[in-house]
């Protein structure tokens, strides 16, 4: 079983829906939860950070973090074309390092 | 403030040789890791410099190694390479060590082994 699991998608959405990403994970030491974009040929670009469980909002996003299920996730209100991307969930544990363990990535493309 | 700056961020090398890449971080960051992305095995962590001194590794083969500089500039290496080595190699900084601090990717080096 791989450490973090991300369904790759494609998925695909009309302008103005609501998005739903999901990571599952089995490290319990993992405390630190990140989500980053990623467009085409660029690199990842940090989106949201949350330390153990919980949610956070930001603009259009907010994350989810439920270390009991081991679960979490990125929701994206009114997406648009823009967020047409690669996301990607990273999580670490509460230890000296910056080793992020990764999910694949989910692709998504929002149509007009 | 400027971002994460990797050179070159395209290149051909030919199976068996080697290759140097470069990133500066974020001013003021003293943590650099170095990370490999390819289709099949995603984003896998390769190393992690501080303060010259590489602190953490991930499971790749020595033909894999880095160094950081003084000014927290740093290079990674690649010997002898194989067609598996072809991938995006991204270069990250952060302010310190320890994984409370915000990672921050630049746009990578794309390599092509033929």
């Amino acid at each position: 079983q791989k450490e973090v699991e991300q369904d790759p998608g494609p998925l695909s959405v009309p302008e103005g829906a609501i998005v739903s990403l999901n990571c599952t994970y089995s490290n319990s030491a993992f405390q630190y939860f990140m989500w980053y974009r990623q467009y085409s040929r660029k690199g990842p670009e940090l989106l949201m950070y949350t330390y153990s469980s919980g949610n956070k909002e930001d603009g259009r996003f907010t994350a989810q973090v439920d270390k009991s299920s081991k679960y979490i996730s990125l929701f994206i209100r009114d997406s648009q074309p823009s967020d047409s991307a690669t996301y990607l969930c990273a999580m670490s544990g509460d230890q000296a390092g910056t080793a992020l363990i990764f999910g694949k990535g989910t692709t998504l493309s929002v149509s007009s | 403030k400027a971002g994460v700056t990797q050179t070159p961020r395209y290149l051909i090398k030919t199976r068996g040789q080697q290759v140097t890449l470069s990133c500066s971080p974020i001013s003021g960051h003293r943590s650099v890791s170095w990370y490999q992305q390819t289709p099949g095995q995603g984003l896998q962590f390769l190393f992690e410099y501080f303060s010259e001194t590489q602190r953490n590794k991930g499971n790749f083969p020595g033909r894999f190694s880095g160094r950081q500089f003084s000014n927290s500039r740093s290079e990674m290496n690649v010997s002898t390479l194989e067609l598996g080595d072809s991938a995006l190699y991204l270069c990250a900084s952060s302010f310190s060590r320890g994984t409370g601090n915000t990672i921050y990717f630049g746009e990578g080096s794309w390599l092509t082994v033929v």
